[in-house]
């Protein structure tokens, strides 16, 4: 069964470096998606893709995020000063159209 | 942000049993509403989801009902088996904007 991969499954970053997480959707799906969960609490909405460009974002996603399908399977989540509050769990998800999203296993992001 | 509320953190059933996990919502505009499960070191894996136009959806030992009325929905797993034990997430969604999701609820099958 097709499912959305990301890697790496744990990145480790000082505070204020740049980080990269990626992600390879499933290959026929037309939507895409960043979500993060802070240890203890929910999984929360960053930012939803579509058609090449930003379809949603909620208010987390702020200037420090930003969201690229540099070719045609993979996307990416850039934050560009990371923060320690920034330390999370990420999941991508894609979806074909409007039915469920599929989740990838996840990144987890640990800032020093 | 409480639009998603899943009340019991955990929930231990019996193999063979029912295990009925329960959500509510505030939000009037949600139109479309999934469970999803987890297990530890893996991502929310999708099991079963409902339109808003629907009180009920079957799929295997699987159904999920919603009442619209109460703003509640509800996961019916029988019979329960131990595989079964993962966390559970209700989520929801307002046309085709982002998914809301509960803080889960922890079932246990005991064997």
């Amino acid at each position: 069964e097709p499912e959305v991969t990301q890697t790496p499954s744990h990145q480790v970053t000082q505070m204020g470096q740049e980080v990269i997480l990626r992600c390879v959707p499933i290959s026929n799906h037309l939507y895409f998606y960043w979500y993060r969960q802070i240890l203890g609490q929910k999984v929360e909405f960053l930012v939803s893709f579509y058609n090449n460009e930003i379809s949603e974002k909620s208010e987390i996603f702020d200037d420090q995020f930003s969201v690229e399908r540099p070719d045609g399977s993979n996307f990416t989540l850039k934050i560009r000063s990371t923060k320690l509050e920034d330390s999370a769990m990420y999941f991508c998800a894609s979806s074909l159209g409007l039915g469920p999203q599929h989740f990838g296993d996840g990144t987890r992001l640990s800032i020093l | 942000d409480q639009q998603v509320k899943q009340n019991s953190p955990s929930l231990s059933v019996q193999e063979g049993r029912i295990s009925i996990l329960n959500c509510d919502y505030t939000n009037s505009m949600f139109d479309y509403f999934l469970w999803y499960k987890k297990y530890p070191a893996e991502g929310p894996t999708f099991l079963i989801s409902i339109s808003s136009i629907k009180d009920k959806n079957e799929d295997g030992r699987f159904t999920v009902f919603l009442n619209k009325s109460a703003k509640h929905l509800s996961l019916h797993i029988v019979p329960s088996q131990p595989g079964d034990s993962a966390v559970y997430f209700c989520a929801a969604r307002a046309g085709a904007n982002n998914l809301f999701f509960g803080t889960g609820t922890r079932l246990t099958v005991i064997p």
